[in-house]
């Protein structure tokens, strides 16, 4: 699987985005880019994936390169219980379904 | 509908000891998985299974073992706890097929003396 690189910390004002890059410049074609966050030490929750195209659900907005070589998450209008470590991760979907974590993003939501 | 479960949520283990983490999942999930998080990292894949009978060693796999003889049930077990095996372990479900989202239980925070 791709590494992955992420800042280890951002801030970000209550009620506006919060925008988390990565870098997958190793990513290979048929690798999907994960989003998972982890709030204060609870298991890790899914947020978002995608191959190429942009994808949005209830929770955020993931959008990738058209070199496919980085990413952004996007979190619409932050709040306080959106402070969280974010991962970014990429992996092949196979039957095995082995996630590979970085340290990943420290993101605080000021009020 | 639980989720997955983990079971217990705190552990204090003396070196040498030996104990079997619990976890379970009521989605009929065939993957699941065992991680273990140290302080400030990410998660690191000790043990996985992708179908009853099937296990197989993640990236971290010394010092446990692991059986899957049901869909529902993936135990851990330590066979002589280390001081380095301090650590909180998550245990994960998901489908092979779909969006490969994966389900995390609450964790079991270890310490071993």
């Amino acid at each position: 699987d791709a590494k992955t690189t992420q800042p280890t910390s951002m801030d970000c004002a209550e009620g506006r985005a919060a925008n988390l890059p990565c870098n997958h410049s190793t990513i290979s074609g048929n690798e999907y880019v994960y989003w998972y966050r982890q709030i204060h030490s609870q298991g890790p929750q899914y947020i978002i994936h995608g191959l190429k195209n942009n994808e949005t659900n209830e929770m955020a907005s993931l959008i990738i390169t058209e070199d496919r070589k980085s990413s952004t998450l996007i979190l619409p209008h932050a709040t306080l219980r959106d402070t969280a470590v974010y991962y970014c991760i990429v992996r092949i979907q196979t039957g095995a379904n082995n996630l590979f974590f970085g340290t990943g993003t420290r993101l605080t939501v000021i009020p | 509908n639980a989720g997955v479960t983990q079971t217990p949520k705190f552990q204090v283990l003396k070196t040498g000891q030996s104990m079997t983490l619990q976890c379970a999942q009521d989605m009929n999930h065939e993957y699941m998985s065992w991680y273990r998080q140290d302080p400030g990292m990410g998660l690191r894949l000790i043990h996985y299974s992708v179908g009853a009978g099937i296990t197989d060693q993640g990236e971290v796999p010394n010092g446990y073992n692991v059986s899957r003889s049901t869909t529902e049930d993936f135990p851990l077990r330590l066979l002589s706890a280390a001081p380095s095996q301090t650590s909180v372990y998550f245990c994960a479900s998901a489908l092979i097929s779909g969006t490969y989202e994966q389900y995390f239980g609450p964790g079991t925070r270890l310490t071993v003396t």
